[in-house]
């Protein structure tokens, strides 16, 4: 079956340092690829999204882009902050299955210190 | 728009007892989708919704029920409770079932002790 792995943590970086968090998954057809983050207390959020070979999604300095050659989807930031401390999730989806079914990584803590 | 919301936040249980969790989607979405969270077994898919009907399961036990009404509010039902099933239940709502390419909106979820 699906299945998504990412790199274990905890991860602790200092501010302004570079972050990769490597993800690989396992699937068939295409899938559609999301990175999710958690912070302390709170349910997901969406940080960013790929739904084909080649797609790079971005957002707040987070980027990632979907390689089908590789089966990865690693999230890479220049430089990090205090208040990028939290979980990220790693996760893909199938159109085809036509279901709302997200499969997710074990997840990534990322401490980052001033 | 108001985001998800699930209550309640924090449920305390003891073994063999039930419990219902009940999540209110974003206004507009139809689906609606369940997940366990646990640091053992991460975040594991429950059940999904549409359109009052059960699309998709994932592998728990029957002791795990839900049900969508008419206006797409969810509520999860877990009868028997077992120690294991402590955990953070999410609730995810999207606008359109079906869809990889439609973003899943979580709520804060509710944490269930079961002593």
């Amino acid at each position: 079956g699906d299945s998504v792995t990412q790199m274990e943590g905890p991860v602790t970086l200092s501010e302004e340092a570079f972050l990769t968090i490597n993800c690989t998954y396992t699937a068939t057809g295409y899938p559609s690829l999301f990175w999710y983050v958690q912070y302390p207390g709170e349910g997901l959020q969406l940080l960013l999204k790929a739904t084909k070979a080649d797609d790079k999604g971005s957002n707040k300095g987070f980027e990632a882009t979907y390689r089908k050659e590789t089966t990865s989807f690693h999230l890479e930031k220049g430089s990090v902050q205090v208040s990028d401390s939290a979980v990220y999730f790693c996760a893909l989806s199938h159109y085809s299955s036509n279901t709302g079914k997200l499969i997710f990584g074990q997840g990534t803590t990322l401490q980052v210190k001033p | 728009k108001a985001g998800v919301t699930q209550t309640p936040r924090y449920l305390i249980k003891t073994r063999g007892q039930q419990v219902t969790l009940s999540c209110s989607p974003i206004s507009g979405h139809r689906s609606v989708s369940w997940y366990q969270q646990t640091p053992g077994q991460g975040l594991q898919f429950l059940f999904e919704y549409f359109s009052e009907t059960q699309r998709n399961k994932g592998n728990f036990p029957g002791r795990f029920s839900g049900r969508q009404f008419s206006n797409s509010r969810s509520e999860m039902n877990v009868s028997t409770l077992e120690l294991g099933d402590s955990a953070l239940y999410l609730c995810a709502s999207s606008p359109e079932g079906g869809s990889s390419y439609n973003e899943q909106f979580f709520g804060p979820g509710t944490r269930l002790t079961v002593l």
